[in-house]
């Protein structure tokens, strides 16, 4: 199996622009689909990326994935920082077709 | 709008057993595959198991393959989560969240519920 490696946090000033990675560490990350979540304090898990890159409908286009396969990376991407933006974000991908493997996640702070 | 609504969790002993519920609403629960996954408090995220839509396969995660056992009841759109021999390191809150589709729940989880407690202590 493979780990998915955050950065533990990241920071940035409203307006700005953040990127969060999330490395895979064995086999390509081209393999298989990435998703990236946003837990804001206190609530579950919501969804803002599926399958690398695409938004689901009522995520703000300011949010955007994308996959690097030199680095062998996934990156998300908030553009435009509101303080609402202030979550921890996990990437998720899978292995072998039928397990779940997510991040460590990266506590976003917006200051 | 798809709603999801866990119960169940609690205090037990170590060695025990729980049973957690999730209630569906707001879709065709029966298209849907769905998925139990973990969070201690302050921690990450671990998935624990899916179903398909019609309950005819189940996936586990290693930690829990033996111990843990997810089905669940198409006429009551309700997920069910039956663990046993509780250890302390399963204490955590515990979400069920959707999959895309009948058979996929590995590109999409969406929504998750608002979680469950469960704690394993003496």
């Amino acid at each position: 199996n493979f780990l998915l490696t955050q950065p533990h946090s990241a920071s940035e000033s409203p307006g700005k622009t953040v990127t969060i990675s999330c490395t895979r560490t064995s086999g390509s990350i081209a393999s298989n689909y990435v998703q990236w979540y946003q837990q804001r304090p206190g609530n579950s898990p919501s969804i803002v990326i599926f399958e690398d890159d695409q938004r689901p409908s009522g995520v703000p286009d300011r949010f955007s994935g994308s996959i690097d396969s030199s680095s062998n990376s996934a990156s998300l991407t908030i553009s435009g920082l509101r303080t609402e933006d202030e979550a921890d974000y996990f990437c998720q991908s899978y292995d072998n077709s039928t397990t779940v493997v997510f991040g460590g996640g990266t506590k976003l702070t917006v200051l | 709008e798809a709603l999801l609504v866990e119960s169940g969790g609690g205090f037990v002993q170590p060695g025990g057993s729980l049973r957690l519920s999730c209630k569906a609403s707001g879709f065709t629960f029966s298209n849907y595959a769905m998925t139990w996954v973990r969070q201690v408090p302050g921690k990450g995220l671990q998935w624990l198991s899916a179903v398909t839509g019609s309950a005819s396969v189940t996936y586990y995660a290693d930690s829990v393959k033996g111990r843990f056992t997810i089905s669940r009841d198409n006429s009551k759109n309700t997920l069910f989560l039956q663990m046993t021999s509780l250890r302390v390191e399963d204490t955590a809150m515990y979400f069920c969240a959707r999959g895309s589709g009948s058979y996929t729940y590995l590109n999409s989880l969406d929504p998750w519920g608002q979680g469950t407690l469960v704690t394993v202590s003496a």
